[in-house]
């Protein structure tokens, strides 16, 4: 059983168009994470959320924590060819150090 | 210094050598992880250390063995490893519970493991 489910799995878009991407749990977490990983190398961690409700941007990429802090989202406007990649969900639930992921969302940006 | 770093960047092995992946971060964190990662998966969890005791060990087979040598340093013993294992391995590390209340990991760049 997948407890945080994201889609879609695989998105192709052209340059300038927008995208949104959604993690879904009936789990509650404590946070949740995004990262955005590039082929052969680690994740590197965009953003944190904790609070429900909350919503942070960062540049281009806007990231909402649903108010019962079971879902999330990521989006994109005017998408980039810098901006492909894995992009994968994590969540905490609790506080036992373990991060439950999604599968993540390959994005391709065409130029 | 917000960096993880890892090395070897890509590690070949034959199925009877023995070899170590090293980790190493500055950042202060008490927690370090050891994660596997196969192409277009998400990163599956191996080993937790936290305050340098082992606090979490996800059935991994006994071929892997984990060190943590100090608060800064994470080795992954590798023996015996079997063709399957080849991976991405990522560390991972984090602050202590008294210093955050959320697990906000940092991820290395990984080591390619190759098992022939």
């Amino acid at each position: 059983t997948q407890l945080l489910e994201q889609s879609p799995q695989f998105l192709s878009i052209q340059e300038g168009e927008n995208l949104t991407v959604y993690c879904n749990s009936s789990s509650v977490f404590s946070s949740l994470q995004w990262y955005r990983q590039e082929p052969g190398e680690g994740p590197v961690l965009l953003v944190t959320v904790v609070t429900g409700g909350e919503v942070k941007k960062l540049k281009r990429l806007t990231f909402q924590f649903g108010d019962a802090r079971k879902d999330s989202s990521l989006h994109i406007t005017a998408a980039q060819p810098g901006d492909t990649g894995l992009y994968l969900c994590a969540g905490e639930l609790g506080n036992n150090r373990k991060l439950i992921w999604g599968l993540g969302t390959s994005l391709a940006v065409n130029p | 210094d917000t960096e993880v770093t890892q090395t070897p960047k890509h590690l070949v092995m034959g199925m009877t050598n023995k070899k170590s992946l090293k980790c190493e971060q500055h950042m202060g964190h008490r927690a370090m992880y050891w994660y596997k990662q196969k192409a277009k998966k998400p990163p599956e969890l191996m080993f937790v250390y936290s305050y340098e005791k082992l606090s979490i060990n996800e059935s991994v087979p006994s071929r892997f063995s984990p060190e943590c040598p100090n608060s800064s340093l994470l080795n992954l013993h590798l023996h015996a490893l079997q063709p399957e294992d080849s991976a991405l391995y990522l560390c991972a590390s984090s602050q202590d519970r008294g210093a955050a209340v959320y697990n906000e990991q940092f991820f290395g760049p990984g080591t390619r493991l190759t098992v022939l």
